[in-house]
């Protein structure tokens, strides 16, 4: 099975700052006959269900605000977010799609300083 | 718009069972897999099972797999999930969601609002 880790398990940014947060799996999820990333971020609000944010490791969903952005490739990832709003206040989750099993990272807790 | 409801949860006795489903609307459901996902009160998300668009492929979690079984009827746009033999640990929420394409290798781009199992005697 793909282990995914995240890093931090939590963190308070101030209001307009960066907030990073970092997913390294634990074998590459990146595909080497079209170079894509097997590898989404999920935001997840109390008491909602999780909503995708970033698939293919840096493509935005549709209606996601731009702030949100992921990079990386093979076995490591980053999801920024650029200036920190009230309503990013959640949890986030990476994702690996590559394999069954699917996996996710432990969830990464995003509060205000 | 696009929805997903899953209905179908309730309070079980150990080493019985339930059965989940999922009404899906708003989308072609029959060009897409669905997953099942878990979530318990305050920890992490547990991928379940998955069923490919055409329900030829199904894939499973190992700690349902022989117990719980994913199926999908797409005359009638509805996902199923059966779960026997129901254990203590699989007390949790559970979701369906939409892949962004037909098989395992797609992310989640839609998710139901939940469904509780509680496994209690």
């Amino acid at each position: 099975d793909i282990v995914m880790t995240q890093s931090p398990d939590s963190l308070a940014v101030s209001l307009g700052e960066r907030a990073t947060i970092n997913c390294k799996s634990s074998q590459s999820v990146s595909h080497s006959s079209n170079n894509k990333n097997y590898l989404g971020w999920y935001q997840q609000k109390p008491g909602q269900p999780p909503k995708l944010l970033i698939y293919w490791a840096s493509t935005r969903e549709s209606g996601v605000p731009d702030r949100f952005s992921g990079s990386g490739s093979g076995t490591d990832f980053t999801l920024t977010i650029s200036s920190l709003q009230a309503e990013d206040v959640a949890v986030y989750y990476c994702q690996q799609y590559y394999n069954t099993p699917i996996t996710f990272g432990q969830g990464t807790r995003l509060e205000i300083k | 718009q696009v929805q997903l409801v899953e209905s179908g949860g309730g309070v079980v006795q150990p080493g019985g069972s339930l059965t989940l489903s999922c009404a899906a609307s708003g989308f072609t459901f029959n060009s897409y897999a669905m997953h099942w996902v878990r979530q318990a009160p305050g920890k992490g998300l547990e991928w379940v099972a998955l069923i490919s668009y055409d329900g030829s492929n199904k894939y499973y979690a190992d700690s349902v797999k022989g117990r719980f079984t994913i199926s999908r009827d797409n005359s009638k746009n509805t996902l199923y999930l059966q779960m026997n033999s129901l254990r203590s640990e699989d007390t949790t929420m559970y979701y369906c969601a939409k892949a962004r394409g037909t098989q395992y290798y797609y992310s989640v781009d839609v998710w139901g609002q939940g469904t509780t199992v509680t496994v209690s005697s």
